[in-house]
């Protein structure tokens, strides 16, 4: 079976502070896509990253940065400095490639970034 | 511009009458699906398609309807709208190509009294 797990339901932090959201993925694939999505408050989905299951490099972009680890079943996200702007709910995502599949969503993280 | 527009954004109907939401796609791809958001619970699959006349359930199909007669389209159809169908609705769609995303409409806020 194919699941995504964001333990965190909410967090928050002071703007400025660093922030990882945590994602935990279970899939019987060996080939797999990982993805993050920001749904701010206006509620559209704002793609954010997408990672195929060979590519084990971390990723950065800006204050953004991504943790994938095969081993451990993990794609966290990482959010450095953090902004008032960031405060949205971040949904983490799996699409195997075993043919019909969904793209499997976990539950998401809302994040709250107080200033 | 590439993009998945969905309509219409908000819609509050009353229970049994029958609706539409629209979703069409400018990218020529292959893959579409429905999603429902609720509180808690995150975004769920309705249903989707691999390409033209084929779709598929997802998690939660019941009670919903879709079509793919042609490769931009995909519309959701709720027969019988019931309360319990008050949610927030995104369309996606996707290319089988490598390191492409999925494109999400801007969603549809369904309100069934």
């Amino acid at each position: 079976a194919q699941k995504v797990t964001q333990a965190q339901t909410e967090i928050s932090v002071v703007e400025k502070e660093d922030v990882t959201l945590d994602c935990v993925y279970e899939t019987r694939d060996t080939t797999y896509y990982l993805f993050w999505y920001k749904q701010p408050p206006s509620g559209e989905l704002v793609f954010l990253i997408r990672r195929n299951s060979f590519d084990e490099q971390n990723e950065i972009s800006g204050r953004y940065s991504w943790n994938f680890q095969k081993s451990t079943s993990s794609f966290n996200f990482t959010i450095t400095a953090s902004q008032v702007v960031d405060s949205a709910v971040y949904f983490c995502a799996l699409w195997p490639d075993s043919g019909n599949t969904p793209l499997v969503f976990g539950k998401g993280t809302r994040l709250s970034v107080i200033a | 511009e590439a993009q998945v527009t969905q309509n219409p954004r908000y819609l509050i109907t009353v229970t049994g009458k029958k609706l539409t939401v629209t979703c069409s796609q400018n990218m020529n791809h292959e893959y579409m699906s429905w999603y429902r958001q609720d509180p808690g619970l995150g975004l769920r699959q309705i249903y989707y398609s691999m390409n033209v006349e084929v779709t598929d359930k997802g998690d939660v199909p019941e009670g919903y309807k879709v079509s793919r007669k042609e490769k931009r389209n995909f519309p959701l159809i709720l027969e019988s709208p019931s309360p319990n169908q008050t949610s927030l609705y995104f369309c996606a769609s996707s290319s089988y190509e490598v390191n492409t995303e999925a494109f999400f409409g801007q969603g549809t806020r369904l309100t069934v009294v």
